[in-house]
């Protein structure tokens, strides 16, 4: 069964500055998408970002990178220029692309507090 | 476009009565999940269907319900509360994994419902 780890419960950052939430997770698959969801406080569920596990090329956007190591099972996401509106809940999540179901395996999320 | 809608948004139930939460979404996605999130967890899947008619079990499905009569509408429900079902139920629905190019393993998630059983 695969696993989601994120060992960070909280964490804060300066407004502007840079940060990195870890995350690691486990699994004996090959073929899989990795994802990090926003929760800010209305509860919606927001994508943030996502990586298919065959693309060697950490992804991108806008102010939010990816460090992903395969062979070490790491998906680090890192918020550059934080901004108030950056404060929520972030979630890292795996799905399994040869599964049948698609559905999402989440960890147990990262409280971010962006402080001005 | 509403995307994916939930109903009700709120709800106070006792012990042993029962409930029905729609899901619906405008997106034509075949596939659709129920969800729960409880206080420091993730979201645990409680049940799923990957088209009409069709319903599976996720991790977390004691308890609970599901019906997926029309492709739009995906209904969780549970026929006796209980407190331990307190948390905050989430919708989501996707395309098929590998469906429409690179959205295909996107999921969008509704507004959520919280539930407290007392």
């Amino acid at each position: 069964a695969q696993t989601v780890t994120q060992s960070q419960p909280e964490m804060s950052v300066q407004e502007a500055e840079t940060v990195t939430l870890s995350c690691t997770y486990d699994t004996s698959e090959n073929n899989y998408y990795l994802f990090w969801y926003k929760q800010p406080p209305s509860r919606q569920m927001i994508l943030v970002i996502r990586q298919e596990a065959y693309k060697q090329q950490n992804a991108t956007e806008n102010r939010f990178s990816v460090n992903f190591q395969k062979a070490a099972k790491s998906f680090s996401l890192k918020i550059s220029d934080s901004q108030l509106g950056d404060t929520a809940m972030y979630f890292c999540a795996f799905m399994n692309y040869g599964g049948s179901q698609g559905n999402l395996i989440f960890g147990k999320g990262t409280k971010l507090s962006v402080k001005p | 476009n509403a995307g994916v809608t939930q109903t009700p948004k709120f709800r106070v139930l006792k012990t042993g009565q029962s409930m029905t939460l729609l899901c619906a979404q405008d997106m034509n996605h075949e596939y659709m999940y129920w969800y729960r999130q409880d206080p420091g967890m993730g979201l645990r899947l409680i049940h799923y269907s990957v088209g009409e008619g069709t319903t599976a079990k996720g991790e977390v499905p004691d308890g609970y319900n599901v019906s997926r009569l029309k492709k739009q509408n995906f209904l969780l429900g549970l026929e006796s509360a209980a407190p331990s079902q307190t948390s905050v139920y989430f919708c989501a629905s996707s395309y098929p994994l590998g469906g429409s190019g690179r959205r295909g393993n996107e999921q969008f998630f509704g507004p959520g419902t919280r539930l407290t059983v007392l």
